[in-house]
């Protein structure tokens, strides 16, 4: 059961334009929501994060929405640059549970 | 920042042999450390919860005799995979949680990639 989902795979976007990755979730205690930046045989880095009383948090080129109605959020990266480059994985969690619920992770590729 | 040293980077064993994960918050003190597991191209997975001073969690599925995980400071986690098999090779992953979770910024180790031959 995948509560967490990251339906693309993989994204290729040109470098200065805008990345728009999408994550659903099925969990409707789900009340804290998280982005991580992976590289390969590495661990994640904490990007942003999102209340669920929240329905948007900005951190200079990151954006993320939280559509708590469609259980949807997305995070905004803009402009991409070829650094932005790397597996990206939406995160989830449960009433100050702390455990973390993944999706499945989108690779980014930013074109120059 | 809150760092999160996790070692060995990547360690090769023999299959029936034990290997252990150590993974230490260098400048913050760990209340919860999370060890997670990924295979090839899939998701992070949780296998435990561990808190100092007490047992692990273990997320259901997971063998706790055979993913031995021990908090015994507020800086370090150890997580022993014995009697090792080539199924058990992944990528291991700990994160750490302190008493300040006010961002659930949960910091993580650079990983493990175990290899079981």
């Amino acid at each position: 059961d995948q509560q967490v989902k990251q339906n693309s795979p993989s994204l290729s976007v040109q470098e200065g334009r805008i990345s728009i990755l999408n994550c659903d979730y099925t969990n409707s205690m789900f009340d804290y929501f998280l982005w991580y930046k992976k590289y390969p045989a590495e661990g994640p880095t904490f990007l942003i994060s999102i209340s669920s009383i929240k329905d948007k948090n900005e951190d200079g080129r990151f954006t993320v929405f939280l559509n708590k109605s469609a259980k949807h959020l997305s995070l905004h990266i803009v402009p991409s640059q070829p650094g932005d480059s790397a597996v990206y994985f939406c995160a989830a969690s449960e009433g100050g549970a702390q455990k973390l619920v993944f999706g499945q992770g989108t690779r980014l590729t930013i074109n120059p | 920042g809150a760092v999160v040293s996790q070692h060995p980077s990547r360690v090769i064993c023999k299959s029936g042999t034990s290997v252990k994960i150590e993974c230490r918050s260098l400048d913050f003190q760990a209340t919860t450390m999370f060890w997670y597991r990924q295979f090839p191209k899939q998701s992070l997975m949780l296998m435990a919860t561990s808190n100092e001073g007490s047992k692990a969690t273990y997320e259901q599925g997971v063998e706790k005799d055979k993913f031995l995980i021990n908090h015994a400071s507020l800086t370090l986690s150890t997580l022993t995979v014995t009697s090792a098999h080539p199924e058990d090779s992944s990528f291991y992953i700990c994160s750490a949680s302190g008493k300040d979770t006010s961002n659930y910024g949960y910091t993580f180790g650079s990983g493990t990639r175990l290899t079981v031959v």
